[in-house]
């Protein structure tokens, strides 16, 4: 089946140490996102590329950033992880350029720093 | 920026009541979505709506997109224990680039 798949499930990192979130992608999709979650709050959109085009939003901190070498695979770098980073971390994509714009989920990297 | 109010923030109901729920917005979207998340996963896509007035069921799922394109409701009937979850709609306006969430509806159904 066509999914979204995001490695790791969890992740525990330790203040301070950069860490690398996967998602990977069978849709064949132009555009991935990642959003940070919260508990107990909406997804908030961190950046996305539609197709190799970056699109960063004006809040997301420097200390996020993002790479896309090919269609399938997209990954999340948090250069120096603060306590305030722990989150459930969410990739998706949709395929711009057709009317049903949809986004799917992967189904998260919860991320925990120490 | 656009903003969307979903109500209510949370639902505790019996095993086999209906649920409503809706969304509503401070501007035009073209397109909104339902979706439904589990705890420690991600959100599922529930129904997407693409036109003004459409009404679309997915099961025992129903929703709408508003004649005024400022709002949307989804309705559960006879409600089920694995029913229990996050339910979150978002909206997109037209050439948009990205989705706009609602606070969510979290529903608790008791046995």
């Amino acid at each position: 089946d066509a999914m979204v798949i995001q490695n790791p499930r969890y992740q525990v990192t330790q203040f301070g140490k950069p860490v690398t979130l996967s998602c990977s992608q069978t849709l064949n999709h132009n555009v991935m996102y990642w959003y940070q979650q919260k508990s107990s709050q909406a997804p908030k959109l961190l950046f996305h590329y539609y197709d190799k085009d970056f699109n960063n939003e004006a809040d997301t901190p420097d200390n996020f950033q993002s790479r896309r070498p090919n269609t399938s695979f997209c990954f999340l770098d948090i250069r120096s992880p603060g306590l305030g980073d722990t989150a459930m971390y969410l990739c998706a994509t949709s395929k711009r350029g057709v009317r049903k714009d949809e986004q799917y989920f992967g189904p998260g990297t919860r991320l925990t720093v120490t | 920026g656009q903003q969307l109010n979903q109500s209510p923030q949370s639902m505790f109901i019996q095993e086999g009541e209906d649920v409503s729920m809706n969304c509503t917005s401070s501007s035009i979207f073209n397109t909104w979505l339902w979706y439904k998340q589990e705890p420690g996963e991600g959100p599922v896509l529930l129904i997407a709506l693409y036109k003004a007035g459409e009404l679309t069921s997915n099961g025992r799922l129903t929703a709408q997109f508003g004649i005024t394109r400022k709002d949307s409701f989804l309705n559960i009937s006879a409600s089920i224990p694995s029913d229990v979850g996050i339910y979150f709609c978002a909206g997109q306006g037209w050439g948009a680039q990205k989705l706009v969430f609602g606070q969510g509806t979290r529903l608790t159904i008791n046995p």
